[in-house]
């Protein structure tokens, strides 16, 4: 069965500290892993695809990377417009939803 | 042009009544997603929609549940005889085509349902 775990649940930050962000997945064939910024209130907003281990795409001050097991958000000198909730999902061969981690609600504070 | 559309935002419901929930996706996206959203939990899958069928029903959680999509756009989510756990956050996405390479999700705002 699919599968995403994502840690920590809450992450509290400063401004400028830098900071990552984990997701563990596990799926029958990996079609695609995707990362969700979500505000309260709001729908999920897109923010990356990866595909294959070594892959690593970046916006602003976030850079996603993923390995055969697990993906990471690194959040570097956040500032507090950063906070929200980050989502994980994955797609496995077998489906086509996407099925996805709880989140981690970040916090940066000035 | 305009993003995911749903309404109500808000929908406030006594126990045992019907309620309907619309969503209007992005023109011209023939993929079509409804997620359920609880407290403290992540996104739960309920159904998809390619055009106008929907060839995954597989995480409607009870025969209470049922959605339809006409003309390829909007789509309706009816629950039936409603009750408390149905309360939640009810999400809608659409993407250009299924299989989702290099087309992401693209979500509304959700209707708030809660169940009194």
């Amino acid at each position: 069965e699919d599968q995403v775990t994502q840690s920590p649940e809450a992450l509290r930050l400063q401004e400028g500290e830098s900071s990552s962000l984990n997701c563990s997945y596990t799926v029958s064939g990996l079609r695609g892993l995707f990362w969700y910024r979500q505000d309260p209130g709001k729908g999920p907003e897109f923010l990356f695809t990866l595909y294959s281990a070594g892959e690593e795409k970046e916006k602003e001050r976030l850079k996603a990377t993923l390995t055969k097991k697990e993906s990471f958000l690194h959040i570097t000198a956040p500032k507090p417009e950063d906070s929200a909730t980050y989502l994980c999902a994955v797609q496995g061969q077998a489906g086509t939803a996407l099925i996805f981690g709880k989140g981690t609600t970040l916090s940066v504070s000035s | 042009g305009a993003g995911v559309s749903q309404s109500p935002s808000n929908k406030v419901t006594e126990k045992g009544k019907d309620v309907e929930l619309r969503c209007d996706p992005i023109s011209g996206h023939t993929a079509l997603y409804w997620y359920r959203q609880s407290l403290g939990q992540g996104l739960e899958f309920l159904i998809y929609f390619q055009g106008n069928s929907a060839p995954d029903k597989s995480g409607l959680p009870s025969d209470r549940f049922s959605a339809e999509r006409t003309g390829g756009s909007v789509s309706t989510l009816t629950i039936q005889r409603t009750q408390q756990e149905d309360s939640a956050v009810y999400l809608c996405a659409s993407s250009p085509r299924t299989g989702v390479n290099n087309s992401p999700l693209h979500f509304g705002n959700g209707t708030r349902l809660t169940v009194t």
